[in-house]
């Protein structure tokens, strides 16, 4: 166990529809990061925040976004959904977002557009 | 937009053999070379990594090798085990922002 926790852990919705992926980071930890994760893209980071602020983002979709609370829980907004967002998405965290650190993997969210 | 390249894609091997997935970069800012294994249903979770100031780093049974000049680095699996079946994908990232990851290896043991 990571200690990175996730939910929902499943999710299925239609097309156009808009959901919200909640993920709370190991305690202690500061920054946490945003993963897609399909069969055709692979693993593909999506954003990463630092103690509320945004600090990178990768291939993040428009339609996407995303926010780091002061308790330092993050959600994942994916609105517009189409069947290509169907995807497993994971959240790490890790102590100070920095060069060299580990960071930690939660158990990831499945999405189902249907 | 695949910064790294991992192959092969799948392999197997029998018990006691030492698979080696290999890695290439393309990007020399990259500072951070970390080695992530999955299995089924689960996250990926750090398994070794590596700065590209040294050339080989090992713990336990497993290591890497990095070749800075060529951009490439590899893990081997030494005595692999049934258990060390999962997915295995190499990663670089500079400044820890921006993780590349490799499309993954699925590796099988037999036992």
């Amino acid at each position: 166990d990571s200690g990175v926790t996730q939910t929902p852990k499943h999710l299925i919705t239609a097309t156009g529809q808009r959901v919200t992926l909640r993920c709370s980071p190991r305690s202690g930890d500061l920054s946490v990061y945003w993963y897609q994760q399909s069969l055709d893209q692979g693993l593909q980071f999506l954003i990463q925040y630092y103690n509320g602020e945004e600090r990178a983002k990768g291939n993040i979709l428009e339609r996407f976004s995303a926010q780091q609370f002061p308790d330092l829980h993050s959600e994942l907004n994916l609105s517009s959904l189409e069947l290509g967002d169907s995807a497993l998405y994971f959240c790490a965290s890790s102590v100070d977002g920095l060069g060299g650190e580990t960071q930690y993997f939660g158990p990831g969210t499945r999405l189902l557009v249907l | 937009q695949q910064q790294v390249k991992q192959s092969p894609q799948s392999l197997i091997v029998q018990k006691g053999g030492i698979p080696i997935i290999n890695c290439a970069y393309e990007n020399t800012a990259f500072d951070y070379f970390p080695w992530y294994q999955q299995f089924p249903g689960k996250g990926p979770a750090l398994l070794i990594a590596i700065r590209p100031d040294v050339s080989e780093k090992k713990e336990g049974r497993f290591t890497i090798s990095f070749n800075k000049s060529a951009k490439q680095f590899s893990l081997h699996i030494m005595d692999s085990q049934p258990g060390d079946s999962a997915t295995y994908f190499c990663a670089a990232s500079y400044n820890n922002n921006d993780m590349r990851f490799g499309a993954g290896t699925r590796l099988t043991v037999k036992p």
